[in-house]
């Protein structure tokens, strides 16, 4: 059963990068199954996909965000990445990577336990 | 963008209640639709894909229908670990987008 874990500093100041890395164990990144994916969760608020990679490096982005957002793979160290730059207050939230099983209609599952990042001075 | 839109957005129920969330979508995603449970602190945990598939180690008294634009999720006698917020998840198309939750609290 493949396993997600986000790694990443808690707190970014405003107008920097936002990094976080999510290492995948259990199972390969270069599964042809998967899409490795990005969603995050403002306090108290819902869910917004971010993006999300396959391991050929094929990449597909939420248009709202598509300026600002990378996701990147490391095949060798079976992680793979996001950077959000410009960051302001309004990108706090929780940042959760998820595994998103694209054949047949597609869900997202499993989730890793979320990385809380504050932007804040 | 489909917009996913979920009715009510809280609710409150009892130990024992037959409980039923709705999903509509802005247009058809024929039975591309996902349903999540987050609690308090965790991560969104996969109970129901393709609109009616459960997902593995989800107990039964879950149950999702429907197909097009409109959906439910039904709890058919909710439990206590059940009060938590649940949310929809189309994916017809990118950007994959979710409802904007709905909240089961006890009464």
């Amino acid at each position: 059963q493949v396993q997600l874990q986000e790694s990443g500093p808690g707190l970014v100041k405003p107008s920097q990068t936002l990094s976080l890395t999510c290492n995948v164990s259990g199972g390969s990144i270069t599964s042809d199954n998967y899409y490795w994916s990005w969603i995050r969760q403002p306090p108290g608020r819902g869910l917004e996909w971010l993006g999300y990679i396959y391991h050929s490096g094929s990449t597909t982005y939420n248009p709202s965000l598509k300026s600002r957002v990378t996701i990147s793979i490391d095949k060798s160290k079976n992680h793979f990445s996001l950077h959000l730059s410009s960051v302001t207050a309004a990108d706090t939230a929780v940042y959760y990577c998820a595994t998103y099983n694209w054949k047949d209609e597609g869900w997202f599952h499993p989730w890793g336990q979320g990385s809380l990042v504050t932007v804040s001075s | 963008d489909i917009q996913m839109t979920q009715s009510p957005s809280s609710l409150s129920a009892s130990v024992g209640d037959r409980v039923t969330i709705t999903c509509r979508a802005s247009q058809t995603i024929t039975k591309y639709l996902n349903w999540y449970q987050q609690k308090v602190g965790e991560a969104p945990k996969l109970l129901i894909y393709a609109a009616f598939s459960l997902q593995n180690g989800v107990p039964s008294r879950f149950s999702g229908g429907g197909s097009g634009r409109d959906f439910t999720l039904t709890i058919s006698s909710l439990q206590p670990e059940d009060f938590a917020t649940y949310y929809c998840q189309q994916s017809y198309t990118t950007p994959r987008t979710f409802g904007q939750g709905t909240k089961v609290e006890f009464k």
